[in-house]
This record gives structure tokens, C-alpha cells and sequence, in this order.
């Protein structure tokens, strides 16, 4: 099976703006999560997403929004970026075939965002 | 609070010796428990995974985890180290709680990067 994908893997945007990353789950895989990674407070929960409804969200701003499609591919955007918003974005899916499964997660290699 | 502690930020280790990764959680419900590893630049590949029954667990690349529900421990190990291995480890903690408010978080610990010397 092909693994976890996200597009773009780099992108520079000027802060004010804003920005959308996309990610595409492991075939059958459901569930799909974010995190925001940093060299200053590491891995941090974003949201997470399971047949198009958002089921947690992690303690971010609202500029922060995602959403899931029918095909379980997720988007994540980030409006009116600043320069803190710096950092590798990664996207992780998961089976979640029984509750806990949701936790067994598989990584894509991230999306390395700068703002400038 | 829930929190994952990895007491150390970088381990140096030589080419064939024995390895230990330390990880301690503390969580109010039964936790899930995971490892992760990641190479500069990259995401994150899933080494092993703790949810019940056996407290020793084997995963990929030789390196096997023992849950220690009384130390609130889950440490990494591997008996012979190569170079390969250098990288950054994660320990990270996934709960269940009553109305499904946890699905799919992990909390991550801070990291050890581990360095191989030949």
C-alpha cells in the first residue's frame, strides 16, 4: 500500500497570508490527524478528522481550520499566517477500525512550511 | 495534566553496543503507548505499539519496548546498535476517555536524538 502522502512538501508564504496543505491517507484508512512540529515546542496536536467531521481539536487559534472529503483526503489552512506559524506540518492517518486504532497512527513526510 | 517525559535530549552510543530510550507518561486512563522514529527532514515511521497483554513488545529494525505500569515507564531497547539507527526518537501516549474526546491525539515527548559513533 502506498503510504501516507502531503503536497506541497516546501512552501514559503509572507506573513498576513494564508495557506493550504493537503494530505492524502493511507487506502481504507479513515481517520486523519494533524500536527504542528517545532524546534521550540515539538509535536503538538492540531485536530483530528473521521468521516468528514472534525472529533478533537488540539489548542490552536482559529486561523487554524482543516476538513476532511469523502475519499478521507484532509486539508488543513492556515489564514492571516505569522511568522510563528513556522514549522513542518505533518498529517497522520489511521484505520481506526475500533476506537483505540485511532491512536495507531502512520506518518507522511510532512509539509515544511516558512513564513516570512 | 497528561505528559510524556523523555528524561534524555541526546544519547551517544558506539557502533554494536546496547541501547536503552527511556519514556514516562502520566495519565489518568489506560494508556496507549507508541515509538516513534524520525530521520532529518522526514515524518515519522511507527517502530511499535503498546495497547494490552504482553508488556514486552517487539517492533521493527530490532527494537523491542517493555511497559512498566507501576514505573509509568515504556523504554525503548535494541541489544546492538548500527550507525543506521541514528536519528531522533519519539515516545508518544494516546488515552481513551468516556465520549471519545481523545480520538486520534498523541502526546509526544520532547525527543532523544541518538548519535552512533563508529
Amino acid at each position: 500500500k502506498a503510504g501516507v502522502t502531503q503536497t506541497p512538501r516546501y512552501l514559503i508564504k509572507t506573513r498576513g497570508q494564508q495557506v493550504t496543505l493537503s494530505c492524502s491517507p493511507i487506502s481504507g484508512h479513515r481517520s486523519v490527524s494533524w500536527y504542528q512540529q517545532t524546534p521550540g515546542q515539538g509535536l503538538q496536536f492540531l485536530f483530528e478528522y473521521f468521516s468528514e467531521t472534525q472529533r478533537n481539536k488540539g489548542n490552536f487559534p482559529g486561523r487554524f481550520s482543516g476538513r476532511q472529503f469523502s475519499n478521507s483526503r484532509s486539508e488543513m489552512n492556515v489564514s492571516t499566517l505569522e511568522l510563528g506559524d513556522s514549522a513542518l506540518y505533518l498529517c497522520a492517518s489511521s484505520p481506526d477500525l475500533q476506537a483505540l486504532s485511532s491512536y495507531e497512527q502512520y506518518f507522511g513526510p510532512g509539509t515544511r512550511l516558512t513564513v516570512t | 495534566a497528561q505528559s510524556v517525559t523523555q528524561p534524555d535530549i541526546h544519547i551517544t552510543v558506539s557502533e554494536g553496543a546496547s541501547l536503552e530510550l527511556r519514556c514516562n507518561y502520566s495519565y489518568g486512563a489506560t494508556p496507549y503507548l507508541f515509538w516513534y522514529v524520525q530521520s532529518p527532514g522526514q515524518g515519522l515511521q511507527l517502530l511499535l505499539k503498546y495497547f494490552s497483554g504482553d508488556t514486552l513488545v517487539q517492533g521493527i529494525k530490532g527494537f523491542e519496548a517493555e511497559f512498566k505500569r507501576s514505573q509509568s515507564s515504556f523504554n525503548l531497547r535494541k541489544p546492538s546498535v548500527h550507525w543506521s539507527d541514528a536519528a531522533e526518537y519519539f515516545c508518544a501516549v494516546g488515552a481513551l476517555y468516556a465520549g471519545g474526546t481523545s480520538y486520534g491525539k498523541l502526546t509526544f515527548g520532547q525527543g532523544t536524538i541518538l548519535t552512533v559513533h563508529p
